[in-house]
C-alpha cells in the first residue's frame, strides 16, 4: 500500500469547518482513498471513501486532486465531538490474502475548539 | 442499524488464566476481522474469516491464541495462558464482503489488561 503524510495536529474552531489534507504522491491507479476516525477509547469509526471522483456522506466530504496525489477530508461544521485522531489509508481494492490487513500510520490529532 | 458488538468491553484477569472475546458483527457481513492495537500503537492484524472458507491465522501472535467463528456469524477469540505482553485492545471489523472496496466497520473493542 502506497504511503500517506499527515500533519500530526490541528486545530479547528467549533462550527467552522474542518479540512484536514493528506499526501500520497506514490498512489497507484487502482488504490482507494480511506479515511478513518478514532475517538479516545472507542474503536476506529469508518468516514468516508474514494478512487477518483470526490465523495460525500452524511458525516463528510473528500476531494481527490485530479492527479490523486492528495485529498482533503472536510468535515464541515465541526463540532466537539470531532475531535479525534484522522487516519488517511491508502489500500487496493481486494486481491488476495493479505491485502485487506489495515494499517493505519500515526495520523492527525484534529482538536475541536469551542 | 446495528454496529459491530464486542463483549466484555473490559476484562482484566490474572497472568495465567484462559480469556474469551466475543464479536458480533454487522448483520450480513460476510467477512470478519480481529486486530489488537497496543497503547500508542498501530493496528495489528490477527486472524480473518470469509463465509465458510479456512480463515486467515497469519497474524496470529502463538499458539495461545484461537479463533472460530459459528454460524457465519459471531466470532470468539481466546487466548490461553495469558501472560502480560497480551494486554491490549482487541478490535474486531466486519466488512459486507472482502472482494472489493468495501470498507471494514469496527467495534469498541475489548480492552484486556494481565495482571
Amino acid at each position: 500500500d502506497a504511503k500517506t503524510t499527515q500533519p500530526p495536529s490541528m486545530d479547528c474552531a467549533e462550527g467552522r469547518a474542518a479540512n484536514l489534507p493528506c499526501n500520497h504522491s506514490t498512489i497507484s491507479g487502482n488504490e482507494y482513498v480511506y479515511w478513518y476516525r478514532q475517538i479516545h477509547s472507542q474503536g476506529p469509526q469508518y468516514i468516508i471513501h474514494g478512487l477518483k471522483n470526490n465523495e460525500t456522506n452524511e458525516m463528510a466530504s473528500l476531494i481527490i486532486t485530479e492527479d490523486r496525489k492528495s485529498s482533503t477530508l472536510i468535515l464541515p461544521h465541526a463540532t466537539l465531538r470531532d475531535t479525534a485522531v484522522y487516519y488517511c489509508i491508502v489500500r487496493v481494492a481486494y486481491s488476495g490474502a493479505g491485502s485487506y490487513q489495515l494499517t493505519f500510520g500515526k495520523g492527525t490529532k484534529l482538536s475541536v475548539i469551542p | 442499524g446495528a454496529g459491530v458488538s464486542q463483549s466484555p468491553s473490559n476484562k482484566v484477569t490474572e497472568k495465567g488464566k484462559d480469556v474469551e472475546l466475543r464479536c458480533d458483527p454487522i448483520s450480513g457481513h460476510t467477512a470478519l476481522y480481529w486486530y489488537r492495537q497496543s497503547l500508542g500503537q498501530g493496528l495489528e492484524f490477527l486472524i480473518y474469516f470469509q463465509g465458510n472458507s479456512a480463515p486467515d491465522k497469519s497474524g496470529l501472535p502463538s499458539d495461545r491464541f484461537s479463533a472460530e467463528r459459528t454460524g457465519g456469524s459471531v466470532s470468539t477469540l481466546t487466548i490461553q495462558r495469558t501472560q502480560q505482553e497480551d494486554s491490549a485492545v482487541y478490535l474486531c471489523a466486519s466488512s459486507l464482503v472482502v472482494q472489493g472496496n468495501q470498507p471494514q466497520h469496527f467495534g469498541d473493542g475489548t480492552r484486556l489488561s494481565i495482571l
